[in-house]
């Protein structure tokens, strides 16, 4: 069974800085892995969707990559603003499968 | 505009009494989710649908019905809801092939 673990569980930075949220799973056969927002009490908000065949996604100041085979991925942050504090969630869906798992998320603080 | 609706956003209920959470979107997805989220535990899949009259259990499906009578609904049935089921819920919607998972605003329950 895939499981998706998310370190660290929460991480306060200054404004300005850059910073990389990592995301490890257990099962390498996946079809895709999404970054998702989540701000408090709120639904989720999709950032980024590598495909397996991918390397890395870009959008904005974020950048994901996607390391299939040693399961791992990481989101990058480019110039930390206050705006970026929220929890930050990766799903990984397997491949053959509509099932989606997804890791316990890393909380972001931004200090101004 | 595009988007995943739920209804009601906020729901406090009895042990035993049935309740229906909606879930829309007009987006044409085939794909349709529903997700329970938990402190601790993070998201968890209940049920999913690959089309019309196609559904499957999640991980936690145990206490709950869906069904896909129309393509752009997805009800979540709570035929006798228990405390346990306290939690808040999310429906997703996604395009087949590239699964870009769109989520609804989330359904607060509590059931006493």
């Amino acid at each position: 069974k895939q499981e998706v673990t998310q370190i660290p569980a929460a991480l306060s930075v200054p404004e300005g800085e850059n910073l990389v949220l990592n995301c490890s799973f257990t099962d390498s056969a996946i079809y895709n892995l999404q970054w998702f927002r989540q701000d408090p009490g709120k639904g989720l908000t999709s950032l980024l969707l590598i495909q397996s065949s991918q390397r890395e996604q870009t959008s904005g100041r974020l950048n994901a990559s996607l390391d299939k085979s040693s399961g791992r991925s990481t989101l990058y942050i480019a110039a930390s603003q206050p705006g970026d504090s929220a929890t930050y969630l990766c799903a990984v869906r397997g491949a053959g499968s509509y099932q989606l798992t997804f890791g316990k998320g890393t909380k972001l603080s931004v200090i101004p | 505009e595009a988007q995943v609706t739920q209804n009601p956003r906020y729901l406090i209920t009895v042990t035993g009494k049935k309740l229906t959470v909606t879930c829309s979107q007009n987006m044409n997805h085939e794909y349709m989710s529903w997700y329970r989220q938990d402190p601790g535990l993070g998201l968890r899949q209940i049920y999913y649908s690959m089309n019309v009259e196609v559904t499957d259990k999640g991980d936690v499906p145990e206490g709950y019905k869906v069904s896909r009578k129309e393509k752009r609904n997805f009800p979540l049935i709570l035929e006798s809801p228990s405390p346990n089921q306290t939690s808040l819920y999310f429906c997703a919607s996604s395009l087949a092939g590239r699964y870009e998972q769109y989520f609804g605003p989330g359904t607060r329950l509590t059931v006493t």
